[in-house]
């Protein structure tokens, strides 16, 4: 099974601010990468798909990038919002695992 | 616009079962793929399987697979997780889950399974 390793596991940061996250993948997903934002009481909420490509909706300040084993989501200019904690999810033959958790605090 | 309608909260001792339930609007649901995700009190949250209702073709997380079974039912739009015996450590909120671009864009409010004696 692919592990998928986040950090940092806080980030803290103020409106604002870019937000810098990663995700390790143990092995290779090729470009098989989401990215998903959770905040108190919701259920998480699917933002990047494929590494790079935004869902409908989701605001340009969202920006995912990275192939292979190391990616990236960077949240530029930070609004009150968005702090919340992010996963990355990667699919692989059917099979899908999910990083541990970044939390954007503040 | 998609919805998923999950059923409320139970309250279980352990050794009992429990099927939750999650009702898919707004789509075909019997062409699309669904799936369930765990997650424990403070946790992230873990994939545990997914099916394919027009079929039943069904896939588990090695981590759930002989623990819970995942049903389908495309005449209702509605799937279906289950458990014969719960322990204390089912307790968690279960999402369902609506597979689209090959991951999970449609969620389901979720349902808090707690398991006590």
């Amino acid at each position: 099974e692919i592990v998928l390793t986040q950090s940092p596991g806080t980030l803290s940061l103020s409106a604002g601010e870019r937000a810098t996250l990663s995700c390790r993948a143990s092995q290779s997903v090729r470009n098989h990468l989401a990215w998903y934002q959770q905040k108190p009481g919701q259920a998480p909420r699917l933002l990047i798909y494929d590494a790079s490509n935004r869902v409908a909706g989701i605001p340009a300040r969202f920006s995912g990038s990275g192939s292979g084993t190391d990616f990236t989501l960077t949240i530029s200019n930070l609004e009150p919002e968005d702090f919340a904690v992010y996963y990355c999810q990667q699919r692989t033959d059917w099979s899908w695992t999910f990083g541990q958790g970044t939390k954007v605090e503040i | 616009e998609v919805h998923l309608e999950q059923s409320g909260a139970a309250v279980k001792k352990p050794g009992e079962s429990l099927k939750i339930s999650c009702a898919g609007s707004g789509y075909h649901f019997p062409s699309t793929w669904i799936g369930w995700v765990r997650q424990m009190p403070g946790k992230g949250v873990e994939y545990m399987g997914i099916i394919y209702p027009a079929d039943s073709d069904t896939k588990y997380s090695p981590s759930f697979q002989g623990q819970v079974t995942i049903s389908a039912d495309k005449s209702t739009n509605t799937a279906y997780l289950e458990w014969a015996s719960l322990k204390a450590s089912d307790s968690a909120i279960y999402y369902c889950v609506r597979r689209n671009y090959g991951y999970f864009e449609n969620w389901g409010q979720g349902t808090l399974v707690t398991v006590s004696s």
